[in-house]
C-alpha cells in the first residue's frame, strides 16, 4: 500500500496570505495525484487531478504541482472561504490512498 | 446536475449486516467506476470498494472478505453490502463518482453514518 504523507499537519495564514501545503507519496505515483477541500459536515470537494489540473469551478487562485512522490498544492491568496482541511489522494495503485490531510487555519 | 445521495446507515450491533445505497443521477451512471470512501469520526479518509464500469471490484484490506460492492445500472444505484461489522467500522460512508482516465473522486454524496456499538 502507498503511504502518503502530509506537512504541515497544521497551517495558520491570513486572509490575502499564500499558503502551500505539501504531499509525499512512499513510492512513485506518477501524476496520479489529486487534491480535495473539505469543511466540517460536509462531503470532500476535488480541487486539482493529474496533480496539476484544477477541477471543474475551482478558482485559479488554487494550482497544483509535482510528480513521482513530491507534490505542492499552492493556494495564492487565501480567502476566507478556503479555510478548511486539505487532502492528497494518490489513484496510481489500488488502495488508492489519503494522505492524513492538513488543516488550514486562520492566524 | 449530478447528484449523489446515499441511504441506508444507522446503528448496528458488532456482527450485523447492514446494506448501504447510493442513487445516481445527471451523468451516465454506467460509463463510470464508482467507490466507496469512509472517514471515522474525527479521522481522514479511507477508500473501502471501488467498482469498474465493468463489473471488476477492489477492497481494501480492512473489508475484504466482510463488505460486497455491487451496480445496478438499470436504477443507476450502488451499493455497499456490509456484514460481520465491527465497531472500527463506525464512520461515515460516501459515494463518489471516480472520473474516468484520473481516477479522482469528482461528485460525492452527502454521506451516510454507519454505528457499529452494543
Amino acid at each position: 500500500e502507498i503511504v502518503m504523507t502530509q506537512s504541515p499537519a497544521t497551517l495558520s495564514v491570513s486572509p490575502g496570505e499564500r499558503a502551500t501545503l505539501s504531499c509525499r507519496a512512499s513510492q512513485s505515483v506518477g501524476s496520479n495525484l489529486a487534491w480535495y477541500q473539505q469543511k466540517p459536515g460536509q462531503a470532500p470537494r476535488l480541487l486539482i487531478y493529474g496533480a496539476s489540473t484544477r477541477a471543474t469551478g475551482i478558482p485559479a487562485r488554487f494550482s497544483g504541482r509535482g510528480s513521482g512522490t513530491e507534490f505542492t498544492l499552492t493556494i495564492s491568496s487565501l480567502q476566507s472561504e478556503d479555510f478548511a482541511v486539505y487532502y492528497c489522494q494518490q489513484s496510481n495503485n489500488w488502495p488508492f490512498t489519503f494522505g492524513p490531510g492538513a488543516k488550514v487555519d486562520i492566524k | 446536475e449530478v447528484q449523489l445521495l446515499e441511504s441506508g446507515g444507522g446503528l448496528v450491533q458488532p456482527g450485523g449486516s447492514l446494506r448501504l445505497s447510493c442513487a445516481a443521477s445527471g451523468f451516465t451512471f454506467d460509463s463510470y467506476a464508482m467507490t466507496w470512501v469512509r472517514q471515522a469520526p474525527g479521522k481522514g479518509l479511507e477508500c473501502v470498494s471501488n467498482i469498474g464500469v465493468g463489473g471488476s471490484t477492489y477492497y481494501a484490506d480492512s473489508v475484504k472478505g466482510r463488505f460486497s460492492i455491487s451496480r445496478d445500472n438499470s436504477q443507476n444505484t450502488l451499493y455497499l453490502q456490509m456484514n460481520s461489522l465491527r465497531a472500527e467500522d463506525t464512520a461515515v460512508y460516501f459515494c463518489a463518482k471516480t472520473s474516468a482516465g484520473s481516477w479522482s473522486f469528482d461528485y460525492w454524496g452527502q454521506g451516510t453514518l454507519v454505528t457499529v456499538s452494543s
